[in-house]
């Protein structure tokens, strides 16, 4: 499985944009980046993810650089809730349900 | 719609015991997966079951193994339990039809081995 690289952590403020970046250069063709997160004492959670076109769902978007050897996960407002570990991962579609979670970057957010 | 249930939610064994941990999917999700998260390992997928067949096994030992019901609910067993076993066990399920392939995780198993 290709590799991701995130900062192991990241602080923000209450209700400003936060922008979680990934880096994945050994990205293949038919890799899709998935993004979750994990807030404290909960089992991970599926935020978005994305091929090769930007995304947007309701709890977040996901701009993928066009040689889509990184991506940024855009939180465009963020809450206390948002305070966790996010996960960005790469699997064939057909592998998304055997994830391989890295370390991730754990998102402090102050009030 | 209730989300992915799991139970039981906290167990402690004793070393060289074995246990069987549950899994509940959202109604409707065919395909069921187990994760192990540790402090030290982070999150280690195990293995996934589609229509009662695993379909996909991560690089654990033999001791762990499970299996999925007709029903689509999912049950995973630790044989010979070693300490290093302790951990939170952690299910998820998903749809697997079109391009919904996003997995829904339970709150997991928090097992301890004395």
């Amino acid at each position: 499985d290709a590799k991701t690289t995130q900062p192991n952590s990241m602080e923000s403020n209450e209700e400003e944009p936060v922008h979680l970046p990934c880096n994945h250069s050994t990205i293949s063709g038919t890799d899709y980046i998935h993004w979750y997160r994990q807030l404290p004492s909960q089992g991970p959670e599926y935020v978005i993810h994305g091929l090769t076109s930007n995304v947007n769902n309701r709890m977040a978007s996901l701009a993928i650089a066009e040689d889509r050897k990184s991506s940024t996960l855009i939180l465009h407002r963020a809450t206390l809730r948002d305070a966790a570990v996010y996960y960005c991962i790469l699997s064939e579609i057909q592998g998304a349900q055997k994830l391989v979670f890295g370390q991730g970057t754990r998102l402090t957010i102050n009030p | 719609k209730a989300g992915v249930t799991q139970t039981p939610r906290y167990l402690i064994k004793t070393r060289g015991q074995q246990v069987t941990l549950s899994c509940s999917p959202i109604s409707g999700h065919r395909s069921v997966s187990w994760y192990q998260q540790t402090p030290g390992q982070g999150l280690q997928f195990l293995f996934e079951y589609f229509s009662e067949t695993q379909r996909n096994k991560g690089n654990f030992p033999g001791r762990f193994s499970g299996r999925q019901f007709s029903n689509s609910r999912s049950e995973m067993n630790v044989s010979t339990l070693e300490l290093g076993d302790s951990a939170l066990y952690l299910c998820a399920s998903s749809l697997v039809v079109g391009a919904s392939y996003e997995q829904y995780f339970g709150p997991g198993t928090r097992l301890t081995v004395t």
